[in-house]
């Protein structure tokens, strides 16, 4: 069974289209976090929601919106697309128990390669 | 910014251990050390993480020194599997907005 999905896995499109990668995920996690990975393989965090809840929001172009319609799902809408955001982005969720302390693992899962044409 | 300094490349021979190393400095006493590793064209996948005890598990076993400034992946057994960019993290855990922050990595060669 797989744990975090994405759709598509390879998305090709060119420049100022409008597209969208969904995330599902089964592990009944409360957080889920979208990454993008560029071409020097760097990884870097987007956002992140917390039951359904925007809760971290790195200096993204508000051309990515995130939208959590449950806590199982993160999508990511991206408007009038850049050669620039060609890229792997990945999806992850973690179980986040409030208080500090805990510890966390986070689940990755396959990555959606945006080609910007 | 990362927090670990990691070498950017290593070689091991397949069927010997795999010690990755990594400092992590200015570790503070609540921040957990995480390694994760990405198979290339794979997601990240979380390998073992520990705060200040020695933990094993099927993947791994993380070695942490006593002053907690640096530790080591250990890969008893590496396979060609093996292969990949290892990523050493610390991070609290558990806080409402954590995330991980990801570094270069080791990139892994596991030879034949």
């Amino acid at each position: 069974d797989t744990a975090v999905s994405q759709t598509p896995k390879y998305l090709v499109t060119q420049m100022g289209n409008d597209k969208s990668i969904k995330c599902e995920q089964n592990l009944g996690h409360d957080t889920m976090y979208w990454y993008k990975q560029d071409s020097k393989k760097f990884l870097k965090i987007m956002f992140s929601y917390n039951n359904k809840e925007l809760i971290i929001n790195e200096t993204v172009p508000n051309r990515f919106s995130p939208k959590s319609p449950d806590k199982a799902h993160l999508n990511l809408h991206i408007n009038s697309l850049e050669l620039g955001d060609s890229a792997v982005y990945f999806c992850a969720s973690s179980q986040v128990p409030f208080g500090g302390g805990a510890t966390d693992t986070q689940y990755f899962g396959p990555g959606t390669r945006l080609t910007v044409l | 910014d990362a927090k670990t300094t990691q070498p950017t490349s290593m070689d091991c021979a397949e069927g010997r251990a795999a010690n990755l190393p990594c400092n992590h400095s200015t570790i503070s006493g609540n921040e957990y050390v995480y390694w994760y590793r990405q198979i290339h064209s794979q997601g990240p996948q979380y390998i073992i993480h520990g705060l200040k005890n020695n933990e094993t598990n099927e993947m791994a076993s993380l070695i942490i020194t006593e002053d907690r400034k640096s530790s080591t992946l250990i890969l008893p057994h590496a396979t060609l599997r093996d292969t990949a960019v290892y990523y050493c993290i610390v991070r609290v855990g558990g806080l409402r907005d954590d995330k991980i922050i990801f570094g270069k990595g080791t990139r892994l060669h596991i030879l034949p």
